[in-house]
């Protein structure tokens, strides 16, 4: 198991509430990457990080937001969470770069009302 | 744009047999490949990488090829098991300036007992 969490692991939400999905590190790597899954789709970046207050967008657009403050931490936030949002997102990391092994947590499933 | 296909219909394999995957890319020659294991409402697990230079990878009962010539890899699993089901996913990088991986939308495999 790679130690890698994410919080919550299934959340459901009104429209227009803010949220903050949680994910954390403990193995150093200074690489960190958001992606979205729909069922039965491909997974999709829509977020990465080189390290501490590096932040950058990914292939998708998304209108999350992140922020990396600290090396173990990399929260995604939605200021206002519409239906479109509902998906899966997965927190990962990497010792180098994309040339290598990502390791992944377990993922949130967020549904929107 | 880049692009990774894998076929995304279920493979059913009789326990025993060996399990062949397939992952073709189009628009893009990338210096490696990566493969990785997802079971449902998991995060995908790293399994193997395989580099433009190299024609064969091995991880005890998993094989991994890469023929740039066909633009294609291949994934062997020999002895299959029941255990083995599950989502696998093909991946290489984004390119293009953004870091992270880019996914295929991964073969469901069933292997029946």
């Amino acid at each position: 198991e790679a130690d890698i969490y994410q919080t919550p692991r299934y959340l459901v939400i009104g429209t227009g509430k803010k949220i903050t999905l949680e994910c954390s590190q403990t193995m150093g790597h200074d690489k960190m990457y958001w992606y979205q899954q729909d069922p039965g789709m491909e997974l999709h970046l829509i977020h990465y990080s080189y390290g501490v207050n590096s932040t950058e967008k990914g292939d998708l657009s998304s209108e999350s937001t992140v922020s990396r403050i600290r090396t173990e931490h990399f929260p995604l936030t939605l200021e206002s969470a519409r239906p479109s949002h509902t998906s899966q997102y997965l927190c990962a990391s990497s010792e180098l770069d994309s040339r290598y092994e990502q390791y992944f947590g377990p993922g949130t499933r967020l549904t929107v009302t | 744009s880049q692009k990774i296909e894998q076929n995304s219909e279920a493979l059913n394999i009789q326990e025993g047999k060996t399990a062949t995957l397939t992952c073709n890319y189009t628009n893009y020659s990338p210096a490696y490949l990566q493969w990785y294991r997802q079971d449902p409402g998991r995060g995908p697990v790293f399994l193997l990488l395989i580099r433009e230079n190299e024609k064969e990878k091995r991880k005890e009962r998993l094989k991994v090829t890469f023929d740039t010539t066909l633009k294609q890899s291949l994934f062997h699993i020999t002895a299959s098991q029941p255990a083995d089901s599950a989502t696998y996913l093909c991946a290489h990088g984004s390119g293009g300036g953004a870091d992270g991986l880019t996914f295929g939308k991964g073969t469901h495999l069933i292997i029946q007992p």
